[in-house]
């Protein structure tokens, strides 16, 4: 059973930077994986923020930012606003099935 | 402007089935892949199953595999998912995907969602 981690939660303060990250239980993370990153907040559907590691939509706002960090997928918001109080969830592609991680709550106080 | 239109969700009993739909709009849909992801209430996302552009190949979860079964007719810009022996661990909001090209495993746009509950 492959599992995907990620934080649980996080607390950032308005205007500042947090790194959520996304680990899977088979190793490190690579590019293969084609990690993909998705915001989703109260009653809404999830929206796709990133692509393939460090592609964004053209809906994705500049401050969000996709890498690959110490083994696992990293998802960087620079100069956090209120409204990305949201949870994000990342996925990850194991050769004809994907999985999703539990998804991070973060908090913007 | 992509929209995705989930239709078909609702209150079912255990061992029945349902049939979900996923209406597309504003883009050449045989030309995209396709997936369902779900979210149990309070739960995070799981992903359900996808399907090729021209739906020659499909793949599902271990957890649906045997039960769920995917297709779309490309001449009604129409995706399916047709769901049997509904367990209550079923019970969840049912999105559909849509996928960057026809075998991109990249995620793009969303539904908004149809709820299926299954209970007695």
């Amino acid at each position: 059973q492959t599992v995907v981690t990620q934080e649980p939660s996080l607390t950032v303060s308005p205007g500042g930077t947090v790194t959520l990250t996304c680990a899977s239980s088979t190793g490190a993370v690579t590019s293969g994986f084609y990690p993909n990153w998705f915001q989703q907040k109260p009653g809404q559907a999830p929206r796709t923020l990133i692509y393939s590691t460090s592609n964004k939509h053209s809906w994705t706002p500049a401050r969000f930012s996709g890498s690959l960090l110490g083994g696992k997928a990293a998802l960087t918001l620079s100069g956090v606003q209120p409204e990305d109080e949201a949870d994000y969830y990342c996925v990850l592609y194991y050769g004809l099935t994907h999985v999703f991680g539990g998804g991070t709550k973060l908090t913007v106080l | 402007e992509v929209q995705l239109l989930e239709s078909g969700g609702g209150l079912v009993q255990p061992g029945g089935s349902l049939r979900l739909s996923c209406a597309a709009s504003g883009l050449t849909f045989s030309k995209y892949a396709m997936s369902w992801v779900r979210q149990a209430p309070g739960k995070g996302l799981e992903w359900v199953s996808g399907i090729s552009d021209t739906g020659t190949f499909t793949y599902y979860a271990d957890s649906v595999k045997g039960r769920f079964t995917i297709s779309r007719d490309n001449s009604k810009n129409t995706l399916y998912l047709q769901m049997n022996s509904l367990r209550a661990e079923d019970t969840a909001v049912y999105y559909c995907a849509k996928h960057l090209t026809g075998t991109s495993v990249n995620f793009d746009s969303w539904g908004q969602g149809t709820l299926v509950t299954v209970a007695s």
